[in-house]
């Protein structure tokens, strides 16, 4: 089955600065990629998400990169904002498969 | 559109009880399914369904049982509950079809209820 290894597990950024989370994944025909934020106490959020037919796709200061060959895609975050501290998880879907989650990033933005 | 509501939000049991997990939704999505989130842990798929009357085995089926009559309810169900499965379980639901090639499989979760065997 699928396979989805996240890292880091935890990063802490000033205000201001950019956050990368990056994630791998072991089934090639995996197809979508959606990125999960989950406030505490709450379900996770889809924040942004990418097929496997596109290589970048961006919304406002958040963007995701995907390289199909090397198996891995990632989150940019830019222009940290204090509301930005949650636990984001990527994940990866195969046509009429659920999701397999990457075991989450706990993203602490310093004031 | 209330999304997907989930009942209990909290709940405690003793080991050897059963309970059902209660999960609906308003969107008319013909995908739904279970996870289950341990503390600092991910989410991992307890079981799933693609339309009324068909469900399938997830990553961690072992100790639960679903049911699928309807498109709006998929309620999980706990017989023997153990300590092991002390958890936050989180039910989804997904439109099947995707809007062209750049389209989305979006999962909307539910709040979440929280679940403690001792």
């Amino acid at each position: 089955g699928e396979n989805v290894e996240q890292h880091p597990s935890t990063l802490s950024v000033q205000e201001g600065d950019s956050a990368v989370i990056k994630c791998t994944y072991s089934d090639s025909a995996s197809n979508y990629f959606p990125w999960y934020k989950q406030e505490l106490g709450k379900g996770p959020q889809l924040i942004i998400d990418i097929r496997s037919n596109v290589g970048e796709k961006k919304d406002q200061r958040i963007a995701v990169t995907l390289n199909k060959t090397a198996k891995h895609f990632s989150l940019h975050i830019t222009e940290t904002q204090p509301e930005d501290s949650a636990v984001y998880f990527c994940a990866a879907y195969r046509s009429r498969r659920a999701l397999t989650f990457g075991s989450g990033t706990r993203l602490q933005v310093q004031p | 559109n209330a999304g997907v509501t989930q009942t209990p939000k909290f709940r405690i049991l003793k080991i050897g009880q059963s309970m059902t997990l209660q999960c609906a939704q308003d969107m008319n999505h013909n995908y739904m399914y279970w996870y289950r989130q341990d503390p600092g842990m991910g989410l991992k798929l307890i079981y799933y369904s693609v339309g009324a009357g068909i469900t399938d085995k997830g990553e961690v089926p072992n100790g639960y049982n679903v049911s699928r009559s309807t498109t709006e309810d998929f309620p999980l169900r706990l017989e023997l509950a153990a300590p092991s499965q002390t958890s936050v379980y989180f039910c989804a639901s997904s439109y099947a079809g995707t809007s062209g090639a750049t389209g989305s499989y979006e999962q909307y979760f539910g709040p979440g209820t929280r679940l403690t065997v001792t």
